[in-house]
């Protein structure tokens, strides 16, 4: 167990409505990740952030934005939601500044209808 | 254009057989490979990994085996079990001055072994 948590564990909501999804991890760890995963595409990086304030964008953050207040919480925000948008998103940590293991939450399933 | 493929998006293996998954890359700055196991309604796990000084890692019944010539990397699991019934996915990463770098992940190759 990595003590990570993401909320919700799922989430219908409509075009247009922001969505915010949080992670918390419970190890104080530096950097954290949200990954999204759809079909076809493995999973691939929206956003990271390795301490707090400081975040980078990754190979897909259109559409998405971050921040991260606190080490153990890193949030991820849909400014206005779209279709494309529906996915499972995962969040990560990385225990070593040297060895890229990440560990990743249950994830959360959205539905932009 | 991919950096890392899994060009087998699913295996069938027998129990008790060898499963062998593989996972070529394109980046020759890739110097840190993993792979990770997942179930439905689950995260990613991690499972093995290897760095690029060396050409096999072992871990019980999961060894990795890294090709760097060929830029081609294998997950054998011997003796293959239901249990290990899950999507595969290689990831590799390329560290920059000592830091580490970002994941980037295969397409996952699912793996159903039969009782």
């Amino acid at each position: 167990d990595a003590g990570i948590t993401q909320s919700p564990r799922h989430k219908v909501t409509e075009t247009g409505t922001p969505v915010t999804l949080r992670c918390h991890q419970t190890e104080n760890h530096r950097y954290m990740y949200w990954y999204r995963q759809d079909p076809g595409h493995g999973l691939r990086l929206i956003h990271y952030s390795y301490g707090v304030k400081d975040t980078d964008k990754g190979e897909v953050s259109d559409g998405y934005s971050v921040s991260r207040s606190k080490t153990e919480d890193f949030l991820l925000t849909l400014e206005s939601a779209t279709s494309s948008q529906t996915s499972v998103y995962f969040c990560a940590i990385s225990r070593s500044e040297t060895k890229n293991i990440q560990y990743f939450g249950a994830g959360t399933r959205l539905s932009v209808l | 254009d991919q950096q890392v493929k899994q060009n087998s998006p699913s295996l069938s293996v027998q129990e008790g057989r060898i499963s062998i998954l593989n996972c070529d890359y394109t980046n020759s700055m890739f110097d840190y490979f993993l792979w990770y196991k997942k179930y439905p309604a689950e995260g990613p796990t991690f499972l093995i990994s290897i760095s690029s000084i060396k050409d096999k890692n072992e871990d019980g019944r999961f060894t990795v085996f890294l090709n760097k010539s060929a830029k081609h990397l294998s997950l054998h699991i011997v003796p293959s079990q239901p249990g290990d019934s899950a999507v595969y996915f290689c990831a590799a990463s390329a560290r920059y001055g000592g830091s580490q770098g970002n994941l980037i992940f295969g397409k996952g190759t699912k793996l159903s072994v039969k009782p």
